[in-house]
């Protein structure tokens, strides 16, 4: 019973690619996140969801794009993808906005070549 | 902005001893929320430990303890009877009452000497 689950888990691609990567929490949470771990281990907040809706998008590039299709599912599109691209994404989900704890998924480690 | 710094960037420690890792954060805010995070190899981010701010009882989780210190705006992770399992990365963490997101450290790195 996977609470946070991601899809791939490794993804190797080359420069220019249009990559997407899936994630899924069976935990009913409202809100719902992205995050990037670099290659020094710091993680930091892409995007977040709360109920669908587009709450938090840190200055990230146009190239990716967060789709929430429901409450249980947030998808990461990436165009045109970029060697600095390379990185490991979390998803992570939370109960709501605010003070909650996050769960993470398993990570996706992105490699671009 | 809200910072946090974890300023021991490794550390190690003999196994069935004790470790304590260190956390500073930046706020300007009364109220908010502290974690510590434990990223083993494996990649997944385990939440190991929960502090509201407005407790003064630190928080502990049978091994893992918090030293809480608000004044002082430190937070740090004590670990006892250390075992193999606990080698991983450990991030602190914060989140504001209200805010939409994890302000994370950089991380240390905890060897386990058996």
């Amino acid at each position: 019973d996977t609470a946070v689950s991601q899809t791939p888990k490794y993804l190797v691609t080359q420069m220019g690619n249009d990559k997407s990567i899936k994630c899924e929490q069976n935990l009913g949470h409202d809100t719902m996140y992205w995050y990037k771990q670099d290659s020094k281990k710091f993680l930091k907040i892409m995007f977040s969801y709360n109920n669908k809706e587009l709450i938090i998008n840190e200055t990230v590039p146009n190239r990716f794009s967060p789709k929430s299709p429901d409450k249980a599912h947030l998808n990461l599109h990436i165009n045109s993808l970029e060697l600095g691209d390379s990185a490991v994404y979390f998803c992570a989900s939370s109960q709501g906005v605010g003070a909650y704890e996050q769960y993470f998924g398993p990570g996706t480690r992105l490699t671009v070549t | 902005a809200q910072t946090v710094t974890q300023s021991q960037p490794e550390m190690s420690v003999q196994e069935a001893e004790t470790v304590t890792l260190s956390c500073t954060y930046d706020t300007s805010e009364s109220d908010y929320y502290l974690f510590w995070y434990k990223q083993p190899p494996s990649r997944q981010m385990i939440l190991v430990i929960r502090q509201e701010a407005y407790k003064q009882q630190n928080a502990t989780e049978n091994r893992f303890s918090v030293n809480f210190q608000k004044a002082a705006k430190s937070f740090s992770l004590k670990i006892s009877d250390s075992q193999l399992g606990d080698a991983a990365m450990y991030f602190c963490a914060y989140i504001g009452q209200g805010a939409q997101k994890l302000v994370f450290g950089q991380g240390t790195r905890l060897t386990i000497n058996p």
